[in-house]
């Protein structure tokens, strides 16, 4: 079967780094993606691993251990406009998204 | 470019009813698919396409239809509306090829009765 795991919600305080966890069981594997997603909105993207190692993008990284099965989003010098629920989504093009997680960024 | 536009940006049906909802984008993308989020949810694949003409079910596919007729336009059909049905709709596109990276439209916000 199929499945992903993040914590439902993080808290963090405004500057500090955060990181979001994410596992998943997939049959095949075709990369880890991310996308961010404020309330009401769309899904933005923020990030791809389709080979093990860190990605960096400004502020935001993505790490992925395809051994491990284990991904992680890692937010740095956060601020309050990161408040937004974040997805993992194993997969190529047909995403698996689990129900995320809600940051919560105090000041 | 406008990116991805759905239309309508809200929609209020009776139970029984049908609707289209429509999507298109700009970027000459191949890959085009549509997903439902329900409240504190994750997003469910409905269905997705590779090109036009080539259509295929995702996870969650009873209840709607869709077609790709040309690359801009992917619209979604529901058959016969349920208040199961209630829930926000995504549309994405992607170049097929590269980083899978998924193009979200706003969304329209569906609500049967």
């Amino acid at each position: 079967g199929q499945s992903l795991e993040q914590p439902s919600e993080v808290t963090a305080v405004e500057g500090a780094i955060v990181q979001i966890n994410c596992t998943y069981q997939t049959s095949g594997f075709y990369g880890l993606s991310w996308y961010q997603q404020h309330d009401g909105g769309a899904p933005t993207f923020l990030s791809y691993n389709g080979l093990d190692g860190l990605e960096e993008t400004g502020r935001f990284s993505s790490f992925l251990s395809r051994s491990d099965s284990y991904g992680y989003l890692l937010l740095q010098e956060l601020q309050m406009k990161d408040s937004a629920s974040y997805f993992c989504a194993p997969g190529n093009y047909q995403l698996i998204w689990g129900a995320g997680t809600k940051l919560i960024i105090k000041p | 470019n406008a990116g991805v536009t759905q239309t309508p940006k809200f929609q209020v049906l009776k139970t029984g009813q049908s609707m289209t909802l429509q999507c298109a984008q700009d970027m000459n993308h191949e890959y085009m698919s549509w997903y439902r989020q329900d409240p504190g949810m994750g997003l469910r694949l409905i269905h997705y396409s590779v090109g036009a003409g080539i259509t295929d079910q995702g996870e969650v596919p009873n209840g709607y239809n869709v077609s790709r007729s040309t690359t801009e336009d992917f619209p979604l059909r529901l058959l016969s509306a349920a208040p199961s049905q209630t829930s926000v709709y995504f549309c994405a596109s992607s170049p097929y090829e590269g980083r899978p990276t998924q193009y979200f439209g706003p969304g329209t916000r569906l609500l049967v009765l």
